[in-house]
């Protein structure tokens, strides 16, 4: 079954510094990856999403995420962080076969950005 | 264009009050689902909708029902709310390609207090 692990529940770090927000998963085959982000008392959106081919994915806001088949890893980066990236994050893994279409959420990252 | 929309914003129940949550997208989505938010939990789906007419069971159905009667509907229903099922709940609707995950676009969220 497919899981995913975020291991930092809070980060905090200063304006201006780079980020790293770590993503690990379970899935036995090619996993469909994303990023989502939710800012305080709004829905979710999407950050970016990994499908196949590129290993290193863009997505919006300056985001990037780096896709490690390795290590079950899918970690979100950023080099320089802005006081409104202030959110929560959650890393999701897509189904295949008879779970397709569903997706399974990390617990979170809230991140806390220092002026 | 409005995505997904969620209604009502807030709603505040007493236990064993019924009440349905209403999701409409405009995007003309084949899958629509229902998740829950809890702190440190991430999202959890409740149901979901492959099409018009069909429901399935998520993670956690037991206490909601669903109905899909047109595609661009999808309802929520609690028959006897419970503490437990205070909650924030978000639709997510996706165009869903055969062998592929689509991208979920989700909803602004429906706070959700059973006292």
């Amino acid at each position: 079954a497919q899981s995913v692990t975020q291991p930092d529940i809070h980060i905090t770090v200063s304006e201006g510094a780079s980020l790293e927000l770590r993503c690990n998963y379970s899935y036995g085959a090619t996993p469909y990856l994303f990023w989502y982000v939710q800012s305080p008392g709004q829905g979710l959106q999407l950050l970016l999403k990994y499908f196949s081919g590129d290993t290193l994915v863009q997505g919006i806001k300056g985001f990037e995420a780096e896709f490690k088949r390795s290590q079950s890893s899918f970690n979100l980066r950023k080099p320089s962080v802005h006081w409104s990236d202030a959110a929560e994050y959650f890393c999701a893994v897509g189904g295949r076969g008879s779970t397709l279409g569903r997706l399974y959420f990390g617990r979170g990252t809230q991140l806390t950005v220092w002026p | 264009n409005a995505g997904v929309t969620q209604t009502p914003k807030f709603r505040v129940l007493k236990t064993g009050q019924s009440m349905t949550l209403l999701c409409a997208q405009d995007m003309n989505h084949e899958y629509m689902y229902w998740y829950r938010q809890d702190p440190g939990m991430g999202l959890r789906l409740i149901h979901y909708s492959v099409g018009e007419g069909t429901t399935a069971k998520g993670e956690v159905p037991d206490g909601y029902n669903v109905s899909r009667l047109k595609k661009q509907n999808f309802l929520l229903g609690l028959e006897s709310a419970a503490p437990s099922q205070t909650s924030v709940y978000f639709c997510a609707s996706s165009y869903q390609l055969a062998e592929v995950q689509e991208t979920q676009y989700f909803g602004p969220g429906t706070r959700l207090l059973v006292l």
